[in-house]
């Protein structure tokens, strides 16, 4: 069955930086865009970043280009989140997904918390 | 960017009513091409990831019941929920992906 699963959340400091990763299995993973997602606490659903099969396309929301990048390593199954000049506004739970059409398969989420 | 709007914010219908959530895109998300409409909807209920619900705005995800449907396109999309029943409580989230990618604001759904 499909899983992802997020990690390298946690507690950061204002202008700092960190890696997220979402391991995939129990599907092809080379086959598939995927995508992040963040929901800040008690908020909604806010698109982050896609990227293409290869890795020869990526897109990121207006707010974050140039903060954040993101890639993946197909031969690792693996999806990375890297987040720089970390700020409050992004506090937040940080899904990746599946992209088919939609986003049609999502992991738990990792907290990311920036506060000193 | 496409904005994506959700009416209401937020709704609250008797059990076995139906509830309707109306999803409005700022520009055409219909691709001429294929003749689909790049939408999709998702459920999230507390503390769980969001659930797909709809895409291509009308074609019903596998095991989703039948009481949810999904129509529009366009602009101006609905998700209907026939008959409320409790574990239907969450909050609804419409999507495009024409052009990127953006989620509208949600509208929760509450028992009355």
């Amino acid at each position: 069955q499909v899983q992802l699963v997020e990690s390298g959340g946690g507690l950061v400091k204002p202008g700092g930086s960190l890696r997220l990763s979402c391991a995939a299995s129990g599907f092809t993973f080379s086959d598939y865009y995927m995508g992040w997602i963040r929901q800040a606490p008690g908020k909604g659903l806010e698109w982050v970043s896609y990227i293409s099969t290869t890795g020869s396309t990526t897109d990121y929301a207006d707010s974050l280009k140039g903060r954040f990048t993101i890639s993946r390593d197909n031969a690792k199954n693996s999806l990375y989140l890297h987040m720089n000049s970390l700020r409050a506004e992004d506090t937040a739970v940080y899904y990746c997904a599946r992209e088919l059409r939609c986003f049609d398969y999502w992991g738990p989420g990792t907290l990311v918390t920036v506060s000193s | 960017d496409i904005v994506m709007t959700q009416s209401p914010d937020s709704l609250a219908v008797s059990l076995g009513e139906r509830a309707t959530i109306n999803c409005k895109s700022s520009q055409s998300v219909l691709y001429s091409s294929n003749n689909k409409n790049y939408l999709a909807w998702y459920q999230q209920k507390p503390g769980q990831p969001p659930k797909l619900l709809f895409y291509w705005a009308s074609t019903r995800e596998s095991g989703v019941p039948d009481r949810f449907s999904g129509s529009g396109s366009g602009t101006d999309f609905t998700l209907t929920i026939s008959s409320l029943q409790a574990e239907d409580v969450a909050v609804y989230y419409c999507q495009q992906h024409y052009t990127s990618r953006t989620f509208g604001q949600g509208t929760k759904v509450e028992i009355k």
